[in-house]
C-alpha cells in the first residue's frame, strides 16, 4: 500500500547543530509539504514543493530549507537548530488533481536543547 | 491576511451529546475547506467542502459550508469517547499552483466523558 513515512520519529539535538528530517512517500504525488505544529498555533506551513527541483517558502520558513531531487522525498533541514524550533513536524503529500486532499505522515517530535 | 478561526478552542461533553464545531475563514481565492481529526498522531481527513449548502455526511459526523458568510460547521451526534480528539479546519486558497496551500485553524479540542 502507498504511504508516507517520516524519520526519525523522535529527535533530541543541541542548539546550533544541523538537523535533517526525512519524508518519503510512495503515492507518486507531485506535491509535498512540511508543517510544524505548536500549542496555540495549530499547523503552520514551512516549505512546499510542487515537483522535482521546485521548492517554495511557506508561512514560517526562516531557519529551514528543503530540496527536492526526486518525486518521493522532501527532506527538511534546520541549518542551525534553535530552541524555538522545538516542535512536532508533519510532512504531507497530495496529487495534482483539483480536490486532492493532503495525506499526512506520522510526524517527527524534535526537541532542541 | 488569510486566516482560519475555530471555536470553541476546547469543549467537554458527555457521551450521547451532540456537538457543533465552528470554523470561519478569510482567504484569497477560496478553493475548498477541509476538516481533519487528530488524535495522538497525524491528522486524518474527514471532509472536503467546496460548495455552499451541500451537507457532507459520514456516520455520526456531518459538515456544511456557507461561502457567503465564510464559515463551516462540523456536527457530531451521539458522541462517543472515541470522538475525543482535536478537530482541525483548514482552508485551501488558489494561488496559481497545481494546488493551493492549506491554512489551518488552531483546532478545537473535544473531550467526551463517559
Amino acid at each position: 500500500d502507498a504511504e508516507i513515512t517520516q524519520s526519525p520519529r523522535h529527535k533530541i539535538t543541541e542548539t546550533g547543530r544541523q538537523v535533517t528530517l526525512a519524508c518519503h512517500q510512495t503515492w507518486n504525488h507531485n506535491n509535498m509539504f512540511w508543517y510544524r505544529q505548536d500549542l496555540g498555533h495549530g499547523l503552520r506551513l514551512i516549505h512546499y514543493s510542487y515537483g522535482v527541483q521546485d521548492t517554495n517558502k511557506g508561512e514560517v520558513s526562516d531557519g529551514y530549507s528543503v530540496s527536492r531531487s526526486n518525486t518521493e522525498d522532501l527532506p527538511l533541514t534546520l541549518e542551525s537548530a534553535a530552541s524555538s524550533q522545538t516542535s512536532v513536524y508533519f510532512c504531507a503529500s497530495s496529487g495534482d488533481g483539483w480536490g486532492d486532499t493532503q495525506y499526512f505522515g506520522p510526524g517527527t517530535r524534535l526537541t532542541v536543547l | 491576511e488569510d486566516k482560519v478561526v475555530q471555536s470553541p478552542l476546547s469543549l467537554v461533553v458527555h457521551e450521547g451529546d451532540t456537538v457543533t464545531l465552528n470554523c470561519s475563514y478569510e482567504v484569497t481565492n477560496f478553493r475548498s475547506l477541509l476538516w481533519y481529526k487528530q488524535e495522538k498522531k497525524a491528522p486524518t481527513f474527514l471532509f472536503m467542502l467546496t460548495s455552499s449548502g451541500i451537507e457532507k455526511k459520514s456516520g455520526r459526523l456531518s459538515s456544511i459550508l456557507d461561502k457567503k458568510e465564510l464559515f463551516s460547521i462540523l456536527n457530531i451526534t451521539a458522541t462517543q469517547t472515541g470522538d475525543s480528539a482535536i478537530y482541525l479546519c483548514a482552508v485551501e486558497g488558489d494561488y496559481g499552483g497545481s494546488q493551493g496551500n492549506l491554512i489551518f485553524g488552531k483546532g478545537t479540542k473535544l473531550s467526551v466523558k463517559p
